[in-house]
């Protein structure tokens, strides 16, 4: 079965530093795909970045960017220029692509802003 | 467009009550999902619509009862429920079929019952 951990149930950033969430994955697949979601305090679960497993190439969404380590199933989340609405809870997520599959997701790291 | 629409957005109601959540989504997405959310804990999968055919329910007891009328719709019909069943209770919907591809979620019910 496959398995997302994210250790650290919190974090604190400055605002205007960067800060990177970590997170591994268990899996015998080679298909599929990983996501970071992002809940704050008002509960709107919004996807913040996508990576396909096929893909080298790191994902980046502004100033969301991922470290994709396939071979160390390893998918850690940086964001840059912390900003005080990036305070919430963030999700790590995996999919495999094949039928039937469920999104699991990990448990979960709170992040704070500080000003 | 991602948007996936829950309505009502608070709900309250007693253990004898029958009430439902209401998801939609317009983005013509062949897979819709039931999630149910506790605080500060990861969305636990309860059920799943695929092509509008039930394809995962996740051993959910019965006073949950799921409904899909169209394409774009999907009901919760929720009756005798008990306290513990207070959550926030999350829609999402994904393109392809079931377990295929990216879920984008609505913005979810909460309720509580008394």
């Amino acid at each position: 079965a496959q398995t997302v951990t994210q250790s650290q149930p919190e974090m604190s950033v400055q605002e205007a530093e960067t800060v990177t969430l970590s997170c591994t994955y268990d899996t015998s697949e080679s298909d599929y795909y990983l996501f970071w979601y992002k809940q704050p305090p008002s509960r709107q679960m919004i996807l913040v970045i996508r990576q396909e497993a096929y893909k080298q190439q790191n994902a980046t969404e502004n100033r969301f960017s991922v470290n994709f380590q396939k071979a160390a199933k390893s998918f850690s989340l940086k964001i840059s220029d912390s900003q005080l609405g990036d305070a919430a809870m963030y999700f790590c997520a995996y999919l495999y692509t094949g039928a039937n599959s469920k999104l699991t997701f990990g448990k979960g790291i709170t992040l704070s802003v500080r000003p | 467009d991602t948007e996936v629409t829950q309505t009502p957005k608070h709900l309250v109601m007693g253990m004898t009550n029958k009430k439902s959540l209401k998801c939609e989504q317009h983005m013509g997405h062949r897979a819709m999902y039931w999630y149910k959310q506790k605080a500060k804990k990861p969305p636990e999968l309860m059920f799943v619509y695929s092509y509008e055919k039930l394809s995962i329910n996740e051993s959910v007891p019965s006073r949950f009862s799921p409904e899909c009328p169209n394409s774009s719709l999907l009901n919760l019909h929720l009756h005798a429920l008990q306290p513990e069943d207070s959550a926030l209770y999350l829609c999402a919907s994904s393109q392809e079929g079931q377990g295929r591809g990216t879920q984008y979620f609505g913005p979810g019910t909460r309720l509580t019952v008394l």
